[in-house]
Formats: structure tokens, C-alpha cells, sequence
């Protein structure tokens, strides 16, 4: 089946810095989602993107759909501690009558001891 | 609007026994699907519906039933639990359509012994 492939698998932040993570497939998407997850509760839609090419923020959270169609990235500027969690990628295509979400397995965001 | 409410959040239960996990939405969104989410796998499709009366299989279906009489209402039934299905189900709900993104419920984390 489709395959995501996220990186890094996890990663360690300082706060003020910048913080990149990707995902590639071998897939064509139509869309791509980005999503954060906390402990104990469920993701929670962070940005959306709809067209090759195209780059969206949402406050210090940029992110872009590749313009192969088969990869994205999410950047978050000047990171703060309240960004510590699990961000998934998420590819949606056409499959039968409903679009499927194939996930990525998540970059873990923790803070620098 | 409480979005998507799962219930219950937490439960044990013993191999072979039945259970039914909830799923209820209040956006008038036709598509509805279940989801696990297991370490180091991310989030897996295990059934989902576009409308009252269907339904369909996803990435993951057995052992898993599914029953759609409402636009609200989408629960899980485990028939027969194995210690396999100890994992964490979010219900997902969106507009129907091909480029959607999903809203999830805050999870059951189910325990199977």
C-alpha cells in the first residue's frame, strides 16, 4: 500500500530555534495535511494544502506541497515550548468514494534537557 | 459545537469479550472513519462511511465492525476482542469529498488482556 516516509522520527528543540520536518512518498497526493497530537487527545489539523506548489502559513507554522505532488514540508519559526508534541503528515488521495488518509508515523517534538 | 465526542476514553477489556466504541459528530458532516493508532505505525484506516446506510472496509477491518444508521452517530464493534486490538481509536470526521481535511475525536484507548 502507500507509504509516507517523516523526518526525523523525533527530534530535540531549544526554544528560539527554527525546526524543519518532511515527508516523502512514492505516491502522487491531492492534498496534504499537517497535524499535531498532545498526549492523550487526538490530532488536531494544523494546515492544509491543496495545490502543487503551494506554500501556506498559519502564525510561525509554514508548510508546502511539493511541486512533484509527492512530498511536503512543515517549518516552525522561533519555536516556543507549547510546540512539544507529535506532528504527523497525512497524504489524501482519490480512492473509491471517499479520499483516503495515509499518515506519516510522526516527528516527536521534545525540548532540549 | 462539540465536534467529535468518542466515548468511552478509557477501557479494559478481556479477550473474547464485545465491546462498542462510540462516535458521535454534530458538524453535518457525511463522512465519518475510524482510525488506530499503534507505535511506530501512525494512524491506520480501519472502516468508514460517506453517508446513513454505508459503509467500507479501510486499511485494517478485521475483527471490526461498523454500522451507520445517522448522519451523527458511527460506532466501533469489536465482536470478539484479541489482545491484538489493544491499540488508540480516534473517529475522524469531514465534508465529503476528495480534498477534505479530517477532524478528530480525543480517542479511546482500549485495552485488551
Amino acid at each position: 500500500g502507500q507509504q509516507l516516509n517523516q523526518s526525523p522520527q523525533s527530534m530535540f528543540i531549544q526554544e528560539g530555534e527554527d525546526v524543519s520536518m518532511n515527508c516523502t512518498s512514492s505516491s502522487i497526493f491531492n492534498t496534504w495535511l499537517w497535524y499535531k497530537q498532545d498526549p492523550g487527545e487526538g490530532p488536531v489539523l494544523l494546515i492544509a494544502l491543496y495545490k502543487a506548489g503551494e506554500l501556506t502559513s498559519n502564525g510561525r507554522l509554514t508548510a508546502q506541497f511539493g511541486i512533484t505532488r509527492k512530498d511536503s514540508f512543515l517549518n516552525i519559526s522561533a519555536s516556543i515550548p507549547s510546540d512539544v508534541g507529535i506532528y504527523f503528515c497525512a497524504g489524501l488521495n482519490y480512492g473509491g468514494s471517499q479520499g483516503n488518509l495515509i499518515f506519516g508515523k510522526g516527528t516527536k517534538l521534545s525540548v532540549k534537557p | 459545537n462539540a465536534g467529535v465526542t468518542q466515548t468511552p476514553k478509557f477501557h479494559i477489556l478481556k479477550t473474547g469479550q464485545s465491546m462498542t466504541l462510540q462516535c458521535a459528530q454534530d458538524m453535518n458532516h457525511g463522512y465519518l472513519s475510524w482510525y488506530r493508532q499503534d507505535p511506530g505505525m501512525g494512524l491506520r484506516r480501519i472502516h468508514y462511511s460517506v453517508a446513513a446506510g454505508i459503509t467500507d472496509k479501510g486499511e485494517v477491518p478485521d475483527g471490526y465492525n461498523v454500522s451507520r444508521s445517522n448522519t451523527e452517530d458511527f460506532p466501533l464493534r469489536l465482536e470478539s476482542a484479541a489482545p491484538s486490538q489493544t491499540s488508540v481509536y480516534f473517529c475522524a470526521s469531514s465534508h465529503v469529498g476528495v480534498s477534505t481535511e479530517a477532524f478528530f475525536g480525543q480517542g479511546t484507548r482500549l485495552t485488551v488482556v
